[in-house]
């Protein structure tokens, strides 16, 4: 089965600064997507970044960018010119690209890390 | 509608009591998910559909789960005889793909159900 790791609980930043934050996953398939999520105190998950496996740039989105590592299989979000609509909680999410049909076919999420902006 | 809609957004029930949770899901999209999250942790799988036909239910985490999506547009989750472990949030996200192709899932806001 596949496990997805937030090792930190908690990061703060001051407006406008960069901020990374990280993700490492376990899993022995070759091909998979990886996602970012976002979720504020709505509780509504806002999708804030996809990459692909089998694609080797980084994807990037506005002010958001991930560090993508498939051999050390972590999956990093960098975060530019941090503005205070950015704070919320932020999930690391795994999902294989095979498609089982039968098998566990959501996504993994991991623990998430809480991201306040300080102004 | 313009997005996944979830009812009741928060839920109160005695221990022992049925509950039932409603997904409407974007117009037209195929697939439909149901998580759940507890608090401070991350969503965990239960069900999925594609369409009517439930063609994964393996998160589900005990028969006391049961999941419904009788026309492909609408789904019901429904909790028999709850416990205290089962207070949580409980998020539905749709997508307009059969699965498989990656494509993201977008989320409802979740109903946030307690158990007494």
């Amino acid at each position: 089965a596949q496990t997805v790791t937030q090792s930190q609980p908690e990061m703060s930043v001051q407006e406008a600064e960069t901020v990374t934050l990280s993700c490492t996953y376990d899993t022995s398939e070759s091909d998979y997507y990886l996602f970012w999520y976002k979720q504020p105190p709505s509780r509504q998950m806002i999708l804030v970044i996809r990459q692909e496996a089998y694609k080797q740039q980084n994807a990037t989105e506005n002010r958001f960018s991930v560090n993508f590592q498939k051999a050390a299989k972590s999956f990093s979000l960098k975060i530019s010119d941090s503005q205070l609509g950015d704070a919320a909680m932020y999930f690391c999410a795994y999902r294989s690209a095979r498609y089982s049909g039968g098998g566990a076919d959501g996504l993994t999420f991991g623990k998430g890390t809480h991201l306040i902006i300080q102004p | 509608g313009a997005g996944v809609s979830q009812s009741p957004r928060y839920k109160v029930a005695k221990r022992g009591q049925d509950v039932a949770l409603r997904c409407d899901p974007i117009s037209g999209h195929v697939s439909l998910f149901w998580y759940q999250q507890a608090l401070g942790q991350g969503p965990e799988f239960l069900t999925y559909f594609q369409n009517e036909a439930q063609l994964d239910k393996s998160g589900l985490p005990s028969d006391r789960f049961f999941a419904e999506r009788p026309e492909g547009s609408v789904s019901t989750l429904k909790i028999q005889r709850t416990q205290q472990e089962d207070s949580a949030v409980y998020l539905c996200a749709s997508s307009p793909y059969v699965w498989g192709q990656g494509q993201p899932q977008h989320f409802g806001d979740g109903t946030r159900l307690s158990i007494l």
